[in-house]
């Protein structure tokens, strides 16, 4: 059974980093691309960027070029999402997600990441 | 990031069918065709159709997906009240080099 299981909740300062890390089971972790999605409180789906785990290379949205880095260990097979500079509107959930057949088919559960002084 | 265009809410009666759409371009939508995703209140999304008109297994045969163009639907025959959701759908945008999503659809279901 497929499952994307990533760490818990985040209260961040503004100006601070995030790391938001994502453990996938029941597949082999470098098959399948990984991207990160996230959503702000009451809004939409906003795609962050993605992670080819085969190779290490990446995608990112422009409008987070520059503030995201997202990375994979293939030694512990776990994906990671690090956002620096933080600010108030990127309080959010933050989901890892997987890419099959061309489209999300698994979603992770969620990271609740406050940002607030 | 340019997005894809739905419309903020849908309302239908029980047992009813609803169709929702989603617009995009020659770059997403008109390409790549749309996947949908299905989100219910405190859950992370579902996966509900990709490439147009492909469900996952355990997705109910009452969803269909199609595309027309640059517009994507989503058709949900005898709703539900378990079909009350916001539904996102999804495309590839290679003008953009990202994945562009819609704003979402607040689905009732009266």
């Amino acid at each position: 059974q497929v499952q994307l299981v990533q760490s818990g909740a985040e209260l961040k300062k503004p100006g601070a980093s995030v790391k938001v890390s994502c453990e996938p089971f029941g597949y082999t972790f470098t098959a399948y691309y990984i991207h990160w999605v996230r959503q702000a409180p009451g809004q939409g789906l906003e795609w962050m960027g993605l992670i080819n785990p085969n190779d290490g290379g990446t995608n990112y949205a422009q409008k987070f070029q520059g503030r995201v880095t997202i990375t994979g260990d293939t030694s512990n097979n776990t994906a990671y999402m690090e956002l620096t500079s933080l600010r108030s509107d990127d309080t959010a959930i933050y989901y890892c997600v997987r890419e099959g057949t061309g489209a999300f088919d698994y979603w992770g559960q969620g990271t609740l990441v406050t940002v607030s002084s | 990031q340019a997005g894809l265009t739905q419309p903020p809410s849908v309302s239908k009666g029980l047992r009813q069918t609803a169709t929702l759409t989603c617009t995009g371009n020659s770059n997403n939508v008109g390409k790549q065709g749309a996947a949908w995703l299905q989100q219910h209140q405190g859950h992370p999304p579902k996966l509900l159709s990709y490439r147009n008109n492909n469900r996952p297994s355990g997705i109910s045969e009452r969803l269909s997906a199609s595309r027309s163009g640059n517009t994507a639907s989503l058709t949900i025959t005898g709703l539900q009240p378990e079909d009350e959701a916001e539904y996102y759908c999804s495309a590839w945008d290679r003008g953009l080099s990202a994945w562009v999503f819609g704003g979402g659809t607040k689905l009732t279901v009266l």
